[in-house]
């Protein structure tokens, strides 16, 4: 069964830094884009990015370029997501899922949808 | 703020039939970009409903079926049942934020 399996919640203070992985099995993983959505307490889905193992292209969400970085091992099959210097407003739930799509109603990246998502993770930010 | 509106709750008593809309723009569902729909049930993960407006994903009932007309989708649950009970959510892309663009969510509620 094709799965994205997540780390564990994180509880970090404002200012420090945090990795957050996804590591995908039972599927190519190199070939298949990768996205990161945030969801926030009692909140809706927001798209953060989406890098493609296979050469790590990667394509941020305007509102998170330069907030966090998105990265890719490909050796282990893994996708991250790090903060440098993480706020009280990063508490959120992040989750990863395989972004794609296939056949006739695809027209490029445009056309993505996310077909496969990890259980998420938790980050808590507080002093 | 999202570019894809959906009404915040809709609710219906067993075997109803209930619609969600997600309202978009010329920049998003009025193009080629598809929509999309997940399914969150309380505690858990998204999980994809309906993909490229009418396409089921295998596994999900054919209680379940999408539409698209113009700058507008929906999704209509028929055979309410009190497992449907979950947040939905469109998703399209938008050509004018460059950006893969969620709706703001709509709550359905089991009478």
């Amino acid at each position: 069964e094709v799965q994205l399996v997540q780390s564990g919640a994180e509880v970090r203070k404002p200012g420090e830094s945090l990795k957050i992985s996804c590591e995908g099995g039972e599927y190519n993983f190199a070939t298949s884009w990768i996205a990161w959505v945030r969801q926030m307490p009692g909140k809706g889905l927001e798209s953060m990015g989406i890098i493609y193992p296979g050469d790590s292209e990667t394509r941020y969400s305007p509102s998170f370029q330069g907030r966090v970085t998105i990265s890719v091992d490909t050796s282990i099959s893994a996708a991250y997501v790090q903060w440098s210097s993480l706020q009280v407003s990063d508490t959120a739930t992040y989750y990863c899922a395989r972004a794609g799509c296939r056949g006739a109603t695809c027209y490029g990246s445009q056309s993505y949808y996310m077909d496969v998502w990890g259980k998420g993770t938790t980050v808590t930010v507080s002093s | 703020q999202s570019v894809l509106t959906q009404p915040p709750s809709v609710s219906g008593a067993p075997g109803q039939r209930v619609t969600i809309s997600c309202t978009g723009s010329s920049s998003n569902i009025g193009t080629k970009a598809n929509v999309h729909w997940y399914q969150q049930l309380p505690g858990s993960a998204p999980k994809l409903l309906i993909y490229a407006g009418i396409n089921r994903p295998s596994g999900v009932p054919d209680r379940f079926s999408g539409s698209k007309s113009g700058t507008s989708a929906s999704l209509a649950i028929s055979g309410l049942q009190a497992e449907d009970e979950a947040d939905y959510y469109c998703q399209s892309y938008d050509t004018a934020l460059n950006d893969y663009v969620f709706g703001t969510g709509t709550k359905v509620t089991v009478l």
